[in-house]
């Protein structure tokens, strides 16, 4: 039982490029959420999903796009990298019902673009 | 817009003494949660505060919520340096969102 896990872990890009980071979930989890932490802003959602096929815009949503094909992954895309966009990223995932109240956290990915 | 806000953001503590860090929220919620990060690693959840009047203990960490205060806190009690951590407040959303205060970054000292 592996949890929440991110690929890849580290990534420098260059401005303008593209790359998507992968998340996966064995919990059977219905919801999953992208947040990204900057020095001294705790984390904020980007994007977030309540089921297979489906997705919404959290409080940062510009620049990245996601997808949510099968409930076991979460893919968050960046079309054209920007030096703003330099974070740490962090996906989770939670289930429903019951005592599941906790979001599960992946180890996170960071992400610096020259 | 739900503001969560944490006091204070930097927090020197001295071995073997009490401090509380304070989580305050902006709108209704029932369910605010506690994590501890520390450098480079990802959020470890400590509490999960589900009703009003709610306390929970775990070791020297012990954490209670006032729904109508709109008001969680965080007490450590007799500070050790193990505890040198970022400690994070989160508060539910609808679609179990969470939205995050800043941190309170925690330096214990001998």
């Amino acid at each position: 039982n592996a949890g929440v896990t991110q690929t890849p872990k580290f990534r420098v890009l260059k401005t303008g490029q593209s790359m998507t980071l992968l998340c996966a979930q064995d919990m059977n989890h219905e919801y999953m959420y992208w947040y990204r932490q900057d020095p001294g802003m705790g984390l904020r959602l980007i994007h977030y999903s309540v089921g297979e096929g489906t997705t919404a815009k959290g409080e940062v949503p510009d620049g990245y796009n996601v997808s949510r094909l099968k409930k076991q992954n979460f893919l968050l895309g960046l079309e054209s990298a920007a030096p703003s966009q330099t974070s740490v990223y962090f996906c989770a995932s939670r289930g429903t019902g019951g005592a599941s109240y906790e979001q599960y956290f992946g180890p996170g990915t960071r992400l610096t673009v020259t | 817009e739900l503001k969560v806000e944490q006091n204070p953001l930097f927090l020197s503590m001295q071995e073997g003494k009490n401090y509380t860090i304070y989580c305050n929220y902006s709108t209704t919620s029932d369910r605010l949660y506690w994590y501890r990060q520390d450098p480079g690693k990802s959020l470890e959840s400590l509490f999960v505060l589900l009703s009003n009047g709610a306390v929970k203990q775990e070791g020297r960490l012990m954490a209670s919520l006032d729904t109508k205060a709109r008001l969680s806190t965080l007490h450590i009690t007799a500070a050790v340096h193990d505890l040198s951590a970022t400690y994070f407040c989160a508060v539910d959303m609808a679609d179990y969102k969470l939205s995050f205060g800043a941190g309170t970054t925690v330096t214990v000292r001998a």
